[in-house]
């Protein structure tokens, strides 16, 4: 069974401060795709990222960076010279290849609470 | 802008009435999903749709039905909601392409419904 784990339920920082959430995940496929959203106060889910299983190269997008390695299982995201509005909480996914389903099942991991403090 | 719409925002309903949330995308996007997100939880997934086909996941209760008229609408039914139902639900958009098994595509979500159960 696939699983995804995020071992930081929460994190508290001040403003400017570089933050790491930590994801590690189990799975048997040979081929997946990990993702990570972003879930404000206001409820939705944004989408942030998503990598597939070939690519390990790391990735930045502005002040947001993610670190895949695929010998210990872990896509790990950075969030440099954190603001306010960074506060909410991440979730790390794995997508679940259902035979009976065509969709994407996501597995997604208990997310980590990041509060960032003027 | 393309997106997710989720109407109401918040529902109040009583104890065992019957309760409708709906979604509609203008994303054009055939898997839709509904997932139930209670307070500091993972978003858990209900079912979803490939085009008109229905995927049920096993433990889902039940007392949940789903209903899609046509690509861009997608409806959630409770018909009996208890207590234990109060939660956030999601609608979430996804594109699987012809050639592929299953769609790896990033799931674009709504804003979600929060049900509350009197």
């Amino acid at each position: 069974a696939q699983k995804v784990t995020q071992a930081q339920t929460e994190i508290s920082v001040v403003e400017k401060e570089d933050v790491t959430l930590d994801c590690v995940y189990e799975t048997r496929d040979t081929t997946y795709y990990l993702f990570w959203y972003k879930q404000p106060p206001s409820g939705e889910l944004v989408f942030l990222i998503r990598r597939n299983s070939f690519d390990e190269q790391n990735e930045i997008s502005g002040r947001y960076s993610w670190n895949f390695q695929k010998s210990t299982s872990s896509f790990n995201f950075t969030i440099t010279a954190s603001q306010v509005v960074d506060s909410a909480v991440y979730f790390c996914a794995l997508s679940e290849r259902s035979f009976k389903a065509a969709g994407n099942k996501l597995t997604f991991g208990g997310g980590t609470r990041v509060l960032v403090k003027p | 802008d393309a997106m997710v719409i989720q109407n109401p925002r918040y529902q109040v309903t009583q104890f065992g009435k019957p309760v409708t949330l709906s979604c509609s995308q203008t994303l054009n996007h055939n898997v839709m999903y509904w997932y139930q997100q209670k307070s500091s939880q993972a978003p858990k997934l209900l079912f979803h749709y490939y085009d008109k086909d229905f995927n049920n996941e096993a433990d889902t209760p039940d007392n949940f039905q789903s209903r899609r008229p046509n690509t861009s609408f997608c409806f959630l039914d409770i018909r009996s909601p208890g207590l234990g139902d109060a939660a956030m639900y999601l609608c979430a958009t996804s594109i699987r392409d012809p050639g592929q098994f299953y769609s790896n595509q990033p799931q674009h979500f709504g804003d979600g419904t929060r049900l509350s159960i009197l």
